[in-house]
């Protein structure tokens, strides 16, 4: 069964960095049809999509996000993690992780999502 | 950056209804489009992929269709459990999503 589990805490403050966690199950992100992405999504808001990683280890990041954003991934842990830098209350959101199944350059569609994990930033 | 648009933003049907949601990119972007369901409390749920291709076992009342820059989803029966807000998804350029479409049944 190929499943994703968000970790990371609950509550930080602002100017503070955020490291999330995506433990990955029932799949190798060495596979070169693999990819993950962490997306999020503020209380009542839209999706946001902010990083990708691919299986060859090339990334990509949301343009507006690219300089506090850092994507990288342990294939022998099974584990992608984000790191979010200068953390403000409008990064408040739902974060999720998300599995691509493509193979190609681009980064697909998401097959397989974690359950999320609530991040509120705040003093 | 590419931007994504639906509408309507929202919507109510009666159970059995045909219900439509268009998305239009801000620039060609092929087939390389993708369409979620997404429900009150959980992660989204891939439903159409590649703009009109259905996801395994997703039931075969959802739909999709177009290319360039102007997409179409449908329901052709809405049921009580389609009640969601769906979201469409390009990935030609980076990565983006609509602002959503919520149905819910009048």
């Amino acid at each position: 069964q190929v499943t994703l589990k968000e970790s990371g805490p609950v509550l930080v403050k602002p100017t503070e960095t955020l490291t999330l966690t995506c433990t990955v199950s029932g799949f190798s992100l060495s596979n070169v049809r693999m990819g993950v992405s962490w997306i999020r999504q503020p209380p009542g808001k839209a999706l946001e999509w902010l990083a990708h990683i691919f299986s060859n280890d090339e990334k990509s990041y949301r343009t507006s996000l690219k300089s506090r954003l850092t994507i990288s991934k342990d294939t022998s842990k099974s584990l992608v993690v984000l790191i979010m830098t200068n953390m403000d209350p409008v990064d408040t959101a739902t974060y999720y992780c998300a599995r691509t199944n493509y193979g190609g350059d681009r980064v697909g569609a998401f097959d397989i999502w974690g359950q999320g994990t609530m991040v509120t930033v705040s003093s | 950056d590419i931007q994504m648009t639906q509408s309507p933003s929202s919507l109510s049907a009666s159970v059995g209804d045909r219900v439509t949601i268009t998305c239009q990119a801000s620039q060609d972007i092929s087939n390389y489009l993708n369409w979620y369901q997404q429900k009150p409390g959980k992660a989204p749920k891939l439903l159409i992929y590649d703009a009109s291709n259905l996801e395994t076992g997703v039931p075969s009342r959802f739909s999709g269709s177009g290319s360039g820059t102007d997409f179409t989803f449908t329901i052709s029966s809405l049921q009580p459990e389609d009640i969601a807000t769906y979201y469409c998804q390009q990935y030609d350029n980076l990565l983006t999503f609509g602002p959503g479409t919520k149905v819910d049944i009048k």
